[in-house]
């Protein structure tokens, strides 16, 4: 079962800010927290990854709170290309140590003109 | 940086024929390359991890006498469908992964597979 919970859909317009929220009660101690934006089609893109308090780079923030059991992406002033699925991942430090990735439903973000 | 490709791109086969699909990392050595398919409107399902030079590890309900993969080198992983069926179509899609703490995954462009 994938780790994170996020919601469903969320529409938003151009110029504006977007924040979608995503919940991970369960995080461990070694996870970090990775959000990749995927368009129909084509394989996830890497977004930005974080362990703890505010991760900044050229297309995104993550804000991580203190407790580590939700984040924050937020895009500032999105535009009709950012229209895509956004899913928000930690990592899976489980069976076998591999780290890898279970993916959840993501979040639909529909950008209006 | 972090560069993956996956071919083909697409690809339309026969029923009972066995397709390939290859991921490389361009830029970078995978120690670690995991194997995803999607339907439509759906989200990614993990298939199977593989590790350079050892056997794959594969997901529950994922049968690994038919989804073979092979790592054989640090920047190419294989997935080859064997006696494909029209359930087998789907969106195969390839990510890669140096060495951990980071857990960043790269993620190729994917390849459709259409089954006849």
């Amino acid at each position: 079962l994938a780790k994170t919970t996020q919601p469903i859909s969320m529409d938003s317009y151009e110029g504006q800010e977007v924040n979608i929220t995503c919940s991970h009660n369960n995080i461990a101690t070694n996870d970090y927290i990775t959000w990749y934006q995927q368009f129909p089609s084509q394989g996830p893109r890497f977004i930005i990854q974080g362990y703890k308090t505010k991760v900044t780079n050229e297309v995104a923030s993550l804000f991580i709170p203190a407790d580590r059991k939700s984040s924050t992406l937020s895009l500032p002033r999105v535009s009709l290309s950012d229209t895509a699925v956004y899913y928000c991942l930690v990592g899976d430090s489980g069976t076998g140590g591999y780290n890898k990735l279970i993916f959840g439903a993501g979040t639909r973000l529909a950008v209006h003109p | 940086g972090a560069v993956v490709s996956q071919h083909p791109s697409w690809v339309i086969c026969k029923s009972g024929t066995s397709v390939k699909i290859e991921c490389r990392s361009l830029d970078f050595q995978a120690t670690t390359m995991f194997w995803y398919r999607q339907f439509p409107k759906q989200s990614l399902m993990l298939m199977a991890t593989s590790n350079e030079g050892s056997k794959a590890t594969y997901e529950q309900g994922v049968e690994k006498d038919k989804f073979l993969i092979n790592h054989a080198s640090l920047t190419l992983s294989t997935l080859t469908v064997t006696s494909a069926h029209p359930e087998d179509s789907s969106f195969y899609i390839c990510s890669a992964r140096w060495d951990p703490p980071q857990e960043t995954q790269y993620f190729g462009p994917g390849t459709r597979l259409l089954v006849l």
